[in-house]
């Protein structure tokens, strides 16, 4: 069984720190890795996505990709109150989207 | 506005009693899927469909039936739902059956089956 594994927190973070969210997946074959944002009591929309080893950058999101170590992480930075959410991790795995369970961030201002 | 709509948003109903479930999108999507999501468990795959009269199971099918006759619609059906079916579920649609292509969900239905 593929999976995909996250700290379901919840992670407090200061307001204008750096918040770090963190993703484990089993499938060594995936080819690409997504961050969705899911607030309360609603649907989960696409924050990045990321194909590549290295950095990709978006706005205050970066997305880190580390195929060897099968680990993609998401760091937001100057968080702001608003980004406090569930954050999905899902990672492709033969013509399907396996999910993470998500990580709880909140955002203290 | 482009949309994925999902009806009814809440259902309350009890068991064996049939029930189906709504999907429609209108960007010309190909491909669509229905998740489920519960506490600690994230989101799982119930069925997909790549385009019109195919579809596919996903990891969780038992229980479920889904048809797609036209493009824009993709209906899930509980034809005896029972209590472990209660859940949240979401419809999704995207461009084509590519991974890469952003996955867009409705607003979700919250059943509980009692």
């Amino acid at each position: 069984q593929k999976e995909v594994e996250q700290n379901s927190g919840p992670l407090s973070v200061p307001e204008g720190a750096i918040a770090s969210l963190n993703c484990t997946y089993s499938d060594r074959g995936s080819q690409s890795f997504f961050w969705y944002r899911q607030y309360s009591g609603k649907s989960p929309e696409l924050i990045m996505f990321i194909y590549s080893n290295g950095d990709k950058e978006d706005g205050r999101f970066t997305a880190q990709l580390n195929k060897a170590s099968q680990y993609v992480s998401l760091l937001i930075r100057d968080s702001q109150p608003s980004d406090s959410a569930t954050y999905l991790c899902a990672v492709d795995s033969n013509y399907q989207l396996i999910w993470g369970a998500g990580t709880k961030l909140i955002i203290k201002p | 506005e482009a949309q994925v709509t999902q009806n009814p948003r809440y259902l309350i109903t009890v068991t064996g009693k049939k029930l189906t479930v709504t999907c429609s999108q209108n960007m010309n999507h190909e491909y669509m899927s229905w998740y489920r999501q519960d506490p600690g468990l994230g989101l799982r795959q119930i069925y997909y469909s790549m385009n019109v009269e195919v579809t596919d199971k996903g990891d969780v099918p038992e229980g479920y039936k889904v048809s797609r006759k036209e493009k824009r619609n993709f209906p899930l059906i509980l034809e005896s739902p029972s209590p472990n079916q209660t859940s949240l579920y979401f419809c999704a649609s995207s461009l084509s059956g590519q991974l890469y292509n952003e996955q867009f969900f409705g607003p979700g239905t919250r059943l509980t089956v009692l």
